[in-house]
């Protein structure tokens, strides 16, 4: 079956502009996980949303990111204001529920640019 | 808060030779779950095994197998008879098995370069 996939794969954007990373999970799977992935680091955790609502929105780095998932399904990140340093790939990750017995299963990514 | 390092940022081995990637982790939790990912050029990360903080058992998958310490919270993967498609950056992570906590908590990762 059809995996997580994100959309655009790449993105180049000027400082300063408004910026939307979708994700699209998995059919079925009701947790959804963001992370960004900076120039050789691990991914770390921005939020996880269980269903609609956003369970833990504590890796979110200031006010300019913000993320939605109104269905319970696609979800987007949205940056605001973008900043030389926000370039970085940004992952998605969707599980059947959420707990750490549920694995989380990744999309290609979205490689964000900003010039 | 929990932490995992990897001190190796780049290791290479002889094709279908044994190699062992290190990780050590910090954490006060009790239980919790550890896992080795591997990431190709094609950014996507892929389980490669897991282990729960409660098995004492060392988890093994095919040419995949971890060595747990949990006294000394050490991780290392061993991959053996290295294949070329093993080529990657592989992380060392950690997932709470605690409360709300649901998030992956990963390393810097080691690259790995398979020699033909």
């Amino acid at each position: 079956g059809a995996g997580v996939s994100q959309t655009p794969s790449n993105k180049v954007t000027e400082k300063g502009k408004y910026v939307e990373l979708r994700c699209d999970p998995i059919s079925g799977h009701t947790a959804l996980y963001w992370y960004r992935q900076s120039l050789g680091q691990g991914p770390e955790f921005l939020i996880y949303f269980q269903g609609t609502g956003a369970a833990d929105d504590s890796g979110l780095p200031n006010d300019r990111f913000f993320a939605v998932r109104p269905e319970g399904s696609v979800s987007t990140l949205k940056i605001q204001r973008t900043e030389r340093g926000d370039s970085a790939v940004y992952l998605c990750a969707s599980s059947l529920s959420r707990g750490p017995y549920n694995e989380q299963f990744f999309g290609p990514g979205t490689r964000l640019t900003v010039l | 808060a929990q932490t995992v390092t990897q001190s190796q940022p780049e290791m290479s081995v002889q094709e279908a030779e044994t190699v062992t990637l290190s990780c050590t982790y910090d954490t006060s939790e009790s239980d919790y779950y550890l896992f080795w990912y591997k990431q190709p050029p094609s950014r996507q990360m892929i389980l490669v095994i897991r282990q729960e903080a409660y098995k004492q058992q060392n988890a093994t998958e095919n040419r995949f197998s971890v060595n747990f310490q949990k006294a000394a919270k050490s991780f290392s993967l061993k991959i053996s008879d290295s294949q070329l498609g093993d080529a990657a950056m592989y992380f060392c992570a950690y997932r709470s098995a605690l409360g709300r906590d649901d998030k992956i908590i990963f390393g810097k990762g080691t690259r790995l370069h398979i020699l033909p």
